[in-house]
């Protein structure tokens, strides 16, 4: 079984629809992240959590907004879609480092592919 | 704000031949990381360099780092047809931060 999984796959909807985007984790990890990658780009940093109880944004976090249920679980939502957040998103999860802004290996979900007509 | 840059965006040769990536960034880090990722799927971790380290190996990888040139290379040995992805340098900062990445195509 998959340690990073991710729900939907894919998902087509309609401008002005709310979206959630779900993650689950069962690698332990306290560290989770949501990112965006375009067409022919490197990942954007939407949001990120380093414990339950600890959300931070991220580079992009404009229109998207997240949720930790809990250790292993972080949602990601888009309130009021719009077209220029067509994009696969993945999540990913990291060991905590001895210091805040420090990052180890992250592992990766295989990805959502969201698109907003 | 992409804080790595990869050098070059694409990236065509032959198997059993060496490739070579570069990675460029502006600030300064904890480390470094390269992860590599199969056509639309998600990325996979390769290799993490620390700040104080210069040159690391893994298997066919070998990754190097000059902090006071704020660059790192990422060489792949013997190259197969099944290295062919793109590959990106992440950096460690406020935040992983990627690159754009570099596309490989490895032809046999």
């Amino acid at each position: 079984d998959a340690d990073v999984t991710q729900t939907p796959r894919n998902r087509i909807t309609k401008t002005g629809k709310r979206i959630m985007l779900e993650c689950s984790q069962t690698k332990g990890h306290d560290r989770m992240y949501w990112y965006r990658q375009d067409p022919g780009l490197g990942l954007r940093l939407i949001y990120y959590s380093f414990d339950v109880k600890d959300i931070n944004k991220g580079e992009i976090s404009d229109g998207y907004s997240v949720s930790r249920q809990a250790q292993a679980k972080f949602s990601l939502s888009l309130e009021s879609a719009i077209p220029n957040q067509t994009a696969l998103y993945f999540c990913a999860t990291s060991e905590t480092s001895g210091r805040s802004f420090s990052y180890n290996e992250q592992f990766f979900g295989p990805g959502t592919r969201l698109t907003v007509l | 704000s992409q804080q790595g840059e990869e050098d070059p965006q694409a990236l065509s040769i032959q198997e059993g031949e060496n490739a070579t990536m570069n990675c460029s960034y502006k600030t300064s880090i904890n480390n470094l990381q390269w992860y590599r990722q199969n056509s639309g799927r998600g990325l996979v971790h390769l290799i993490l360099i620390r700040s104080n380290e210069r040159e690391k190996h893994s298997g066919r990888l070998r990754v190097t780092l000059d902090t006071s040139k704020k660059s790192s290379s990422l060489l792949i040995t013997a190259s197969r047809a099944a290295d062919t992805a793109s590959y990106f340098c992440a950096t460690s900062g406020n935040m992983l931060t990627f690159g754009g990445g570099t596309r490989l195509m490895v032809k046999p």
